[in-house]
């Protein structure tokens, strides 16, 4: 079992729908990130939490340390979203993280 | 500012050759990390330097190995390459002030014949 697990593996919605990715995690940590790729591989930081909620435009990120659960959530989904989500845990010095395998996610017109 | 460059952007290699990969972090940013997505599975943690220290390295055999520049640069050395190391290969920076916030570079992508 990987220590970093996301749900869905592959996601696919209609514009202006709401989108949750959810991530969870086996071990301890001190921060989660979440991240987004595109084709070509740019890897951009979208959230680090450590605790509660944090948003940033029509996203919005949760986490729960005792259930060890972290949420995605994309308001008013648009084609531009589409991209791969990834989830990672690991200490809050930046470097050493654990990956989940990402959610392709395609928002259709 | 320009943001975090790797370099070259591909690559091709044959097995048993070795490749340096490297990583210019963003200006006054002290740490980077290097990290292998092999494709169509998540990144793995394979490096990080902080101040020309390792400071941290993943489960990666001693085929691969790293350094830091005094001006923070960095390169990543593959020996004996494989046909398994064919991967994207993405280099982070971090400043001291906010080290949890990561700055990726577009990645190398290494294809081994």
């Amino acid at each position: 079992k990987n220590e970093v697990e996301q749900s869905p593996q592959n996601l696919t919605a209609q514009e202006g729908e709401f989108i949750t990715i959810n991530c969870s995690y086996s071990v301890g940590i001190s921060a989660l990130h979440w991240l987004q790729q595109h084709p070509g591989g740019g890897i951009v930081s979208l959230f680090m939490l450590s605790s509660g909620k944090k948003k940033h435009g029509r996203l919005i990120a949760t986490i729960n340390i005792q259930e060890k659960h972290s949420s995605l959530h994309i308001t008013a989904s648009h084609p531009r979203d589409s991209a791969v989500y990834i989830c990672a845990v690991g200490d809050n010095q930046g470097g050493k993280l654990i990956f989940g395998q990402g959610t392709e996610l395609s928002v259709k017109p | 500012d320009a943001g975090v460059t790797q370099s070259p952007t591909h690559l091709i290699k044959t097995r048993g050759q070795h490749v340096t990969l490297r990583c210019s972090p963003i200006s006054g940013h002290k740490s980077v990390s290097w990290y292998q997505q092999v494709l169509g599975q998540g990144p793995q943690f394979i490096f990080q330097y902080y101040e020309k220290e390792e400071r941290g390295r993943g489960n990666f055999p001693d085929r691969f190995s790293a350094r830091q520049f005094p001006n923070y640069s960095s390169e990543l050395n593959v020996n004996a390459l494989l046909l398994g190391d064919s991967a994207l290969y993405l280099c982070a920076s971090t400043r001291a002030s906010t080290p949890g916030e990561l700055f990726f570079g577009e990645g190398s992508r290494l294809t081994v014949l």
